[in-house]
This record gives structure tokens, C-alpha cells and sequence, in this order.
């Protein structure tokens, strides 16, 4: 039961433009979400989180927006530069462990010149 | 410099064989995590540990085992009794205290042949 869901395994983009990465996620009872990016053979990085209390939030060129009642999230990456091409995954969690992360299958984001 | 440190980054072992990984961090990081990413999957929780000597089960844990003897070190066993053990692990490590952000290790490549 894949609880946090990435419908796209793969987008391109062109450089300069905007990336949107999507998450969807079915537990009411998630509170946290976080993205990752990750480049082959290396661990993830974490990007940027929000809180459900929040629908947004910003660092730099990479924006989160959460929509609770559709429950779903997406990255926002402006403008995309080639060093983004990466996997990004999003990760949830509950405030009755907030250790244990569910993983989406995660993204892979091309940005081409 | 601070970071987390998984060894070796490939690792072949036969059929049959308990095999561990090591991961070490120097970030003074009190929570510490295992996960498992197999192709064309998000991450999965294997083991994780709040604090030194005590550690929980994640979401598959069954064929592994942990230990937690020093804040710096969370060793991952892979026993013979995992039925699919060829994956990429992944160390993870982060404050504790209910803040999920982790940070993670390079990996290790596991071939059971």
C-alpha cells in the first residue's frame, strides 16, 4: 500500500524554466512532509519541508505548496538550472513518530540547456 | 569535516552469508536511520534508533538486525534469513527529538551472489 504516491517517474525540462515535481499522499494522518533530491550512487539531500499547519514555503529557487484537502504537495523549482537534474523524492510523516519517513518512488528531473 | 560515513560503498557477499555495514557519524546526532532503496522504489525504513541503546523496527525490519552500543555507530547486519538482500543501503542520522530532517550517507551496494 504505497501510502505516498509520485505519479511521474521522469520530467524535462529546459534550463531557465520551471520544474513542478508532484507528490500525493492517501493518510489524513501525515503532519510533515519533506523532499529529498538525490543524485545516482550518492545518499538524498534534504531540500525543504512544511508543516501542515502551513500551505507554503519558500528557500530560494525551490518553493513547497501544500493542499491538504487534495492532499497533495509539489516542488516548484525557479528557474531550473542543469545541477537540479536529479531524483527528487518526497517523504511524510505522522506526529506520533516523525522518525519513521514513508518514501514516494520518487522523480527524475532532467533540466536540459 | 561533519558528516556520515558508510563503509564500503560496494560490498559483494555469497548466498548464505551474514554480512554487516558499517555507518559512522560525527554529527553528534542522536536519532540514526537504515533504509533500503531498491530500483524504480522510494526509500524503506529498515531499523532506526532514537538514542543509544535502544532501537525499533521499521517497516522491514525482517531479515536484518541492529545495534546501537555508541551515539556515533548504528551497524547494519544483513542475515541470511533476508530473502532479497542485493539492494543500496542507506545511513541516515538527525537531531532526535521529533525533527525528521536526516541527513544521509553515500551508501553501500550490497550484491549477494
Amino acid at each position: 500500500d504505497q501510502q505516498v504516491k509520485q505519479n511521474s517517474p521522469s520530467l524535462s525540462v529546459q534550463e531557465g524554466r520551471i520544474s513542478i515535481l508532484n507528490c500525493d499522499y492517501t493518510n489524513s494522518m501525515f503532519d510533515y512532509f519533506l523532499w529529498y533530491k538525490k543524485y545516482p550512487a550518492e545518499g538524498p539531500t534534504f531540500l525543504i519541508s512544511i508543516s501542515s499547519i502551513k500551505d507554503k514555503n519558500e528557500d530560494g529557487r525551490f518553493t513547497v505548496f501544500l493542499n491538504k484537502s487534495a492532499k497533495h504537495l509539489s516542488l516548484h523549482i525557479v528557474p531550473s538550472q542543469p545541477g537540479d537534474s536529479a531524483v527528487y523524492f518526497c517523504a511524510a510523516s505522522v506526529p506520533s513518530n516523525t522518525d519513521k519517513l514513508i518514501f514516494g518512488t520518487g522523480t527524475r528531473l532532467q533540466v536540459f540547456p | 569535516d561533519g558528516g556520515i560515513t558508510q563503509s564500503p560503498k560496494y560490498l559483494f557477499r555469497k548466498e548464505g552469508q551474514n554480512v554487516t555495514l558499517s555507518c559512522e557519524q560525527n554529527l553528534n546526532h542522536d536519532a540514526m536511520y537504515w533504509y533500503r532503496q531498491d530500483p524504480g522504489q522510494g526509500l524503506r525504513l529498515i531499523y532506526y534508533s532514537q538514542i543509544v541503546n535502544d532501537f525499533q523496527k521499521g517497516y522491514i525490519a525482517e531479515g536484518y538486525s541492529v545495534s546501537r552500543e555508541k551515539k556515533e555507530s548504528f551497524p547494519l547486519t544483513v542475515t541470511s534469513a533476508q530473502k532479497n538482500p542485493t539492494a543500496f543501503y542507506l545511513c541516515a542520522s538527525s537531531i532526535g527529538g521529533g525533527i525528521p530532517e536526516a541527513f544521509f550517507g553515500q551508501g553501500t551496494r550490497l550484491t549477494v551472489v
